[in-house]
């Protein structure tokens, strides 16, 4: 059974800072790696979708990494702001299940 | 903005009641996913419906029941009500249900049970 872990749970950081949120999977039969913002009591942005093939994807501030063989994928957000305050959630598509399996979030906070 | 539109924003049900949520796909997508989301949890897959038909289901009893019309848009409807349900809902249209499909959320319905 897949089950996705996010480390770590929470994170407050001055303006400025680049960060580095963690996921790691269980099975690595995946089809794809896909990391999401969410806003307090709100749904879900999707930020990148990284394929089982590619290593990385790349938007603006965010880049995300995906090393399929030891499980794991990072996200790293450059020189992060105030706006950047939120939940970011990774999900895996597992070869065995087809649908998106969870981690329970990072919950980041970036103050002035 | 995803074009995902969810309805209502928020609901409180009495224990034992029945709920429908609603969900308007992006245009032109043919398939509905539902997750639960409890508080401080990541969301948990219900369902899939595509082009009207069930195509997956989760870890939820029977009384989690769901729809798609043929505009493609969708219904959950959750029977016999209990307290943990409490949750945001969420519904993502994708178009094809491949696993290789990208999801597009809606910002989900808050459901609060008494």
């Amino acid at each position: 059974k897949q089950e996705v872990t996010q480390i770590p749970a929470a994170l407050s950081v001055p303006e400025g800072e680049n960060l580095v949120l963690n996921c790691s999977f269980t099975d690595s039969a995946i089809y794809n790696l896909q990391w999401f913002r969410q806003d307090p009591g709100k749904g879900l942005t999707s930020l990148l979708l990284i394929q089982s093939s590619q290593r990385e994807q790349t938007s603006g501030r965010l880049n995300a990494s995906l090393d399929k063989s030891s499980g794991r994928s990072t996200l790293y957000i450059a020189a992060s702001q105030p706006g950047d305050s939120a939940t970011y959630l990774c999900a895996v598509v597992s070869y065995n299940t087809d649908k998106l399996i969870f981690g329970t979030g990072t919950r980041l906070q970036v103050f002035p | 903005e995803t074009g995902v539109t969810q309805s209502p924003t928020h609901l409180i049900k009495t224990r034992g009641q029945q709920v429908t949520l609603r969900c308007s796909s992006q245009s032109g997508h043919n398939t509905v996913s539902w997750y639960q989301q409890a508080l401080g949890q990541g969301p948990q897959f219900i369902f899939q419906y595509y082009r009207e038909e069930e195509n997956g289901r989760g870890n939820f009893p029977p009384r989690f029941s769901g729809l798609q019309f043929p505009n493609y848009s969708s219904e959950l409807n959750v029977n016999a009500l209990e307290l943990d349900d409490s949750a945001l809902y969420l519904c993502a249209s994708s178009l094809g249900a491949g696993p290789a499909t990208e999801d597009f959320f809606g910002h989900g319905t808050r459901l609060t049970v008494v």
